[in-house]
């Protein structure tokens, strides 16, 4: 059973243009969402993450949307680069303790082009 | 600060053969996980350990199993090696904090190939 949905499945950008890839949960008990990028050959390295009781934060280029009534969250990369071009995962977690397991979502290849 | 080490970070196996894989995380964390990585399924959730006891565990066969150590190095072990075993398996390990998911710090994983 796949409880966090992530689309699109991959996303080319201009150069200079916003990324936007959305996820989807249906566990209601997840309170930590965060977000995942990997570049070919390495492991995955936390991006920016939010928990439920903000519906926004912003990192830099990178900003987290929240929605809780909808159970529905993005990543919005502004002004698009080149070396952002990665594989990005959503994931979600509980985060009582024993229970801090993360579900990802299946992944985004994100291609930025000049 | 090292990062997650993990080794080997390539092997082949044949079926029916077993592997073990390990991990050494960064230095105070005691929350070790796994996860298998593959181009299908994405990144699976297969067991979680802290301070020695498996807290949590996947939905994966019994063939797959692990363990860690009293310095929070960890193993895990996949035993009569099937094709589908062919994955990216990614250690990652956390400073737990209670009431407070830790940031997971993952390693650059081991490739293993079932022949």
């Amino acid at each position: 059973q796949q409880q966090v949905k992530q689309s699109p499945q991959s996303l080319i950008v201009q150069k200079g243009g916003i990324s936007i890839i959305n996820c989807a949960y249906e566990n209601t008990a997840f309170d930590y969402f965060p977000w995942y990028q990997q570049f070919p050959g390495k492991g995955p390295a936390l991006l920016i993450a939010i928990r439920p009781d903000v519906s926004e934060k912003k990192e830099g280029r990178f900003t987290i949307s929240f929605n809780k009534s909808a159970k529905q969250f993005s990543l919005h990369i502004m002004d698009s680069q080149p070396g952002d071009s990665a594989t990005y995962f959503c994931a979600a977690s509980r985060s009582n303790f024993g229970n801090e397991k993360l579900t990802f979502g299946t992944g985004t290849r994100l291609t930025i082009i000049p | 600060k090292a990062g997650v080490t993990q080794t080997p970070r390539y092997l082949i196996k044949t079926r029916g053969q077993q592997v073990t894989l390990s991990c050494s995380p960064i230095s105070g964390h005691r929350s070790v996980s796994w996860y298998q990585q593959t181009p299908g399924q994405g990144l699976q959730f297969l067991f979680e350990y802290f301070s020695e006891t498996q807290r949590n565990k996947g939905n994966f066969p019994g063939r797959f199993s692990g363990r860690q150590f009293s310095n929070s190095r960890s193993e895990m072990n996949v035993s009569t090696l099937e094709l589908g075993d062919s994955a990216l398996y990614l250690c990652a390990s956390s400073l737990i904090i209670t009431g407070n998911t830790g940031e997971l710090f993952f390693g650059e994983g081991s490739r293993l190939t079932v022949l």
